[in-house]
């Protein structure tokens, strides 16, 4: 079974443009979880979604959106970019309410 | 504010020794309690997770201990291989069983010197 896949693996960006991040789950897993790692904060947990429907939110501002889709794949996007959004975006993919999360490689964005 | 706090950011052991990692929460409303590996490059891998209605699991060489009424928890790894050096990741949830709204400590970087 392929494990969780994240695309682009890396990006660069300027502050002030947006961004649009994917996540294919694994084959099944209907829950999709985004989660934004820096070296000061650690895994921080942006959003949840399940049957194209957000179910948890994190504390982030609303420049963090994300958005599921019939497949279960996930995009999310963040808009006017600040030097600060610089990280590792980790998506994790399960069944719902149950089980592990299955974590992808994660996309390195640099906002410079 | 931190809910889950992983206060030592590293931890060097022996090839063979035990590493006792250690991670404290301030959430009382936190009923599951997991712990991540992560390798460079890679996300975070599950490695072992407990429920609050025990206060012991252990999985091979990894034993998860709770504490609950100190909100205290660690992961032991005996005996301690080279190939544990990584990044441990603490992490927490509301629901038993579930792994809606993680919330993660900082993380330790342990090195298992051969």
């Amino acid at each position: 079974k392929a494990g969780v896949t994240q695309t682009p693996r890396y990006l660069i960006k300027t502050r002030g443009q947006q961004v649009t991040l994917s996540c294919s789950p694994i084959s099944g897993h209907r829950s999709v979880s985004w989660y934004q790692q820096t070296p000061g904060q650690g895994l921080q947990f942006l959003f949840e979604y399940f049957s194209e429907t957000q179910r948890n939110k994190g504390n982030f501002p609303g420049r963090f959106s994300g958005r599921q889709f019939s497949n279960s794949r996930s995009e999310m996007n963040v808009s006017t970019l600040e030097l600060g959004d610089s990280a590792l975006y980790l998506c994790a993919s399960s069944w719902p309410l149950a089980g592990e999360q299955f974590f992808g490689p994660g996309t390195r964005l640099t906002v410079l | 504010d931190q809910q889950v706090k992983q206060n030592s950011p590293s931890l060097s052991v022996q090839e063979g020794r035990i590493s006792i990692l250690n991670c404290d929460y301030t959430n009382s409303m936190f009923d599951y309690f997991l712990w991540y590996k992560k390798y460079p490059a890679e996300g975070p891998t599950f490695l072992i997770s407990i429920s609050s209605i025990k206060d012991k699991n252990e999985d091979g060489r990894f034993t998860v201990f709770l504490n609950k009424s100190a909100k205290h928890l660690s992961l032991h790894i005996v005996p301690s291989q080279p190939g544990d050096s990584a990044v441990y990741f603490c992490a927490a949830s509301p629901v038993t069983g579930a792994n809606s709204k993680l919330t993660f400590g900082k993380g330790i970087t342990l090195s298992v010197r051969p």
